[in-house]
């Protein structure tokens, strides 16, 4: 079947405009994870869901960053007021069922790759 | 939170030769043990992973052993090939956030 996408997957933007970034994970994956990657680094957690519930932001940077899956489905990842520190690979990864973060296969997706000018 | 550690960050074997990266970990509540393997402009991917109630998983050319008293947990390639060539990460979960670790760089020389 079809693997996690994410769109778009390139965007420029400007600083200071805001952006959403979509995720559409495997049909009846529970949870969903997103990630910020930088060039030769590993996948930083940002937050995840089980479900439509957002388990644990903490790992989102700041207060321009946020989260949701409404439906417990496809998730949208929102940054307000872009910043240049901002520009990275932002990936999300979903898994079938994780009671407790992380213990179960995390398939990603390809990434949106986001440049702030 | 958790502090994942990976050692080497880089290693350069010759085909056919083993590969050991190592992973330590210091939240003594997580429970599972994955390896991802990303190689250059992809995705990250599972290869191999283990539960804290088992010591060694076997998967062809590729293990992992644990060791949850010590707290750390590897991974073996056996009769490494060019393929092998990539980033890979350790990612200890089961409690609060996971923690990927910085990626130990494999390249394998024909």
């Amino acid at each position: 079947g079809a693997g996690v996408s994410q769109s778009p997957r390139y965007k420029v933007t400007k600083r200071g405009q805001d952006v959403a970034l979509r995720c559409d994970p495997i049909s009846g994956h529970v949870s969903l994870y997103w990630y910020r990657q930088a060039l030769g680094q590993g996948p930083e957690f940002l937050t995840y869901f089980n479900y439509e519930a957002q388990q644990d932001k903490s790992g989102l940077p700041n207060d321009r960053f946020s989260a949701e899956r409404p439906e417990g489905s496809i998730s949208t990842l929102t940054i307000q007021r872009t910043e240049q520190r901002d520009s990275a690979m932002y990936r999300c990864a979903s898994s079938r069922w994780a009671g407790e973060v992380g213990t179960d296969t995390q398939y990603f997706g390809p990434g949106t790759r986001l440049t702030v000018l | 939170g958790e502090n994942v550690e990976q050692h080497p960050s880089t290693l350069s074997v010759q085909e056919g030769d083993s590969a050991v990266i190592k992973c330590t970990y210091s939240d003594s509540a997580s429970n599972y043990f994955p390896w991802y393997k990303q190689e250059l402009g992809k995705r990250p991917q599972l290869i191999i992973d283990i539960r804290s109630n088992v010591g060694e998983k076997k998967d062809q050319r590729i293990a992992v052993t644990l060791n949850k008293t010590a707290k750390h947990f590897s991974l073996h390639i056996t009769e490494t090939q060019p393929e092998d060539s990539a980033v890979y990460f350790c990612a200890p979960g089961g409690y609060q956030k996971v923690t990927f670790g910085i990626g130990t760089k494999l390249q394998v020389i024909p």
